[in-house]
């Protein structure tokens, strides 16, 4: 199985910042790669596909991008609303996986 | 508007069966793809297995031996059942409809809580 290996698990940000959450992958998934925010007690919500592409109605603060296998999700001018964990996912063959997660907070 | 929605028991004792159900509206079974997904508290998410448009499924190879997925179109539901619960097997459970272009989650059920206990 393709193993994706996320960092940091957890860190925390100032109001309007601007951070960079990692995902690698073990190996070629190409840009089969989605990313997801989750809030406490609530299901995952999808944020980015295809590595680089914004879903519908997430604000265009949130960005992702490719080096090689490292996938980055970026989030400008960070506000509370965007406290959550946020997993990254492969789709490039199955079994699909996902990484760690990584805890975002506010300070 | 697309919804999915998981229901079953909250509790199974070990050994026993799991079976959960998910009906989605918004959309058809026969033209998206649906998965499941798991999340034991405070970990990370686990893809469990697929039922595709066409009515077959694909299995994580770790579950495969207790795991059957099925669906009954007329009713927009499909079906989760998984045998010989263990703790291990506390979670939350997901079901999640495929994207139009690619295998990513576009709309998530707001998951099921299951504790295996006697």
């Amino acid at each position: 199985d393709i193993q994706m290996t996320q960092s940091p698990s957890s860190m925390s940000a100032s109001l309007g910042d601007t951070v960079t959450i990692n995902c690698l992958a073990s190996q070629d998934i190409g840009n089969y790669l989605s990313w997801y925010q989750q809030k406490p007690g609530k299901s995952p919500k999808l944020m980015i596909y295809g590595a680089t592409n914004l879903e519908d109605g997430v604000p265009s603060r949130f960005s992702g991008s490719r080096s090689g296998s490292d996938y980055s999700l970026t989030i400008n001018s960070l506000g509370y609303d965007d406290e959550g964990i946020y997993h990254c996912h492969q789709y490039y063959e199955y079994p699909p996986t996902f990484g760690g997660g990584t805890k975002l907070e506010l300070k | 508007q697309v919804q999915l929605k998981e229901s079953g028991p909250g509790l199974v004792q070990p050994s026993q069966t799991l079976s959960l159900t998910c009906t989605v509206s918004g959309f058809s079974l026969t033209s998206y793809n649906v998965h499941w997904v798991r999340q034991p508290t405070g970990k990370g998410l686990e893809w469990m297995g697929v039922i595709w448009t066409g009515g077959s499924t694909d299995y994580n190879s770790a579950l495969k031996s207790r795991l059957s997925i099925s669906r009954d179109t007329s009713k927009s539901q499909v079906f989760l059942k998984m045998n010989s619960l263990q703790t291990e097997d506390i979670a939350t459970y997901y079901c999640a409809r495929e994207g139009v272009l690619g295998w990513y989650f576009d709309f998530w059920g707001p998951g099921t809580m299951v504790t295996v206990s006697s």
